[in-house]
């Protein structure tokens, strides 16, 4: 099946600082990705919508200015979690959409812990 | 915005039991809907999907689900379960006109052996 990739797989950083995450679509093109957040015992929540060349469109509540999404080329979205304090410690996960099946794929997911 | 409701948090099951795992979801519109496991430790993976036809879908592993549009829900069942399906299933719901996915709040599913 198609595969979806994230890196990091697991990231620590300070108060304070900006943390990049990547997604690429390995064999196929994804014009769409989505991100999500997975809190524990809970289930995925959608933060955003990745599109390609444009805005991504993100979902009510989730702020924009600190979750910063670019989605510059049709296989690979990047979600920069800036300013990151320790409530934005999470596992965030991608996810792509293939163009032929409709299916989503997701990837790993990046387990994010702020100090 | 489509919402999906799964009213089992957490199924402790025996092994050889037979399961059923519920799964509804609010859209007036036309839906493609998805059964997704996370085995520990693993990322998300598609177990079966309904877009349209057969409303009875069978999947991976044993798993099928029925798509009931007047009730609204998409339930998985397996008749038999094994140990190895300890994980954690999550349905979600895709409007067949939009993009984004929308998932239920996952059932936790611990199989005895």
């Amino acid at each position: 099946g198609a595969v979806v990739s994230q890196h990091p797989s697991r990231v620590i950083c300070k108060s304070g600082t900006s943390v990049k995450i990547e997604c690429r679509s390995l064999d196929f093109q994804a014009t769409t990705m989505f991100w999500y957040r997975q809190f524990p015992k809970k289930s995925l929540m959608l933060m955003a919508t990745s599109n390609e060349g444009s805005k991504a469109t993100y979902e009510q509540g989730v702020e924009k200015d600190k979750f910063l999404i670019n989605h510059a080329s049709l296989t690979l979205s990047t979600l920069t979690v800036t300013s990151a304090h320790p409530e934005d410690s999470s596992f965030y996960i991608c996810s792509a959409r293939t163009p032929n099946t409709g299916e989503l794929f997701f990837g790993e997911g990046s387990r994010l812990t702020v100090l | 915005a489509q919402s999906v409701s799964q009213h089992n948090h957490h199924v402790i099951l025996s092994e050889a039991a037979s399961l059923e795992l519920g799964c509804n979801y609010s859209y007036g519109g036309t839906v493609n809907l998805f059964w997704y496991v996370q085995y520990p430790g693993q990322h998300l993976q598609l177990l079966l999907k309904y877009f349209s036809g057969d409303p009875l879908v069978k999947g991976i592993k044993g798993f099928e689900a029925e798509f009931i549009k007047s009730k609204f829900s998409f339930n998985l069942r397996k008749p038999s379960v094994q140990w190895s399906d300890t994980a954690e299933y999550f349905c979600a719901v895709n409007a067949a006109t939009g993009n984004q996915f929308y998932f239920g709040t996952g059932t936790s599913l611990t199989v005895i052996p």
